[in-house]
């Protein structure tokens, strides 16, 4: 069974540009979620993606934005990058029937 | 919107110790799932429990539900236990994480 993978691992961009992060989901798994973590905080839900819809979503600005594509993987894309938005982006992957979500390595942004 | 709290926030143990780290939830709940975050980042899956008990080796876990707490329980502490461990809960389409315990084990 492959587990959750995400890429890149590291990423560095600038003030104003554009980020796109990718996950591949666990198989059997058709719900994906992101979560975006601060040094010395828990994850913060950002948006969940389920049959290529969302399907929920936490406080988080519209130039945050998502994809699922019917293999399940997903997409993060975030805009207009700001100082703040540097931090470990995670998704997980889970199954409608429950059981618990199942997290990838993260992807770590840097914004300078 | 629900509120998760866990304590301690930090725990200083000697190896061999025993702990229990709680998680208190202001709302009903869909589910309830501990996860153990070691010093690279990675969230590994503990245990999924949205009510009852379940036991994983050291590690075991109960959640009560109807009085709106869950208990993580490590007994017999390796300095591989060290990390931060946190609940998350499911309440509708959204998914709250507290804030962590910070556990350090101690040789």
């Amino acid at each position: 069974e492959t587990g959750v993978t995400q890429s890149p691992t590291h990423l560095i961009k600038t003030r104003g540009q554009q980020v796109t992060l990718r996950c591949s989901s666990q198989s059997g798994h058709n719900t994906v979620s992101w979560y975006q973590q601060a040094l010395g905080q828990g994850p913060q839900f950002i948006f969940q993606y389920y049959r290529e819809e969302e399907n929920g979503r936490g406080n988080f600005p519209p130039r945050f934005s998502g994809l699922q594509f019917p293999n399940y993987s997903s997409e993060l894309n975030v805009n207009a990058l700001e100082l703040d938005d540097s931090a470990l982006y995670l998704c997980a992957s889970s199954r409608t029937s429950g059981r618990g979500q199942f997290f990838g390595p993260g992807t770590r942004l840097t914004v300078l | 919107g629900i509120q998760v709290e866990q304590s301690p926030p930090d725990l200083i143990l000697q190896e061999g110790a025993n702990s229990t780290l709680r998680c208190n939830f202001s709302d009903s709940v869909n589910n309830l799932q501990w996860f153990h975050q070691n010093p690279w980042g990675q969230l590994i899956n503990l245990f999924y429990i949205p009510s009852g008990t379940k036991q994983n080796g050291r590690l075991s876990a109960t959640t009560v539900a109807t009085e709106r707490y869950s208990l993580l329980y490590i007994s017999s502490s390796q300095t591989t236990d060290s990390g931060v461990y946190f609940c998350a809960v499911e309440q509708g389409d959204k998914i709250i994480f507290g804030k962590g315990t910070r556990l350090h084990i101690l040789p």
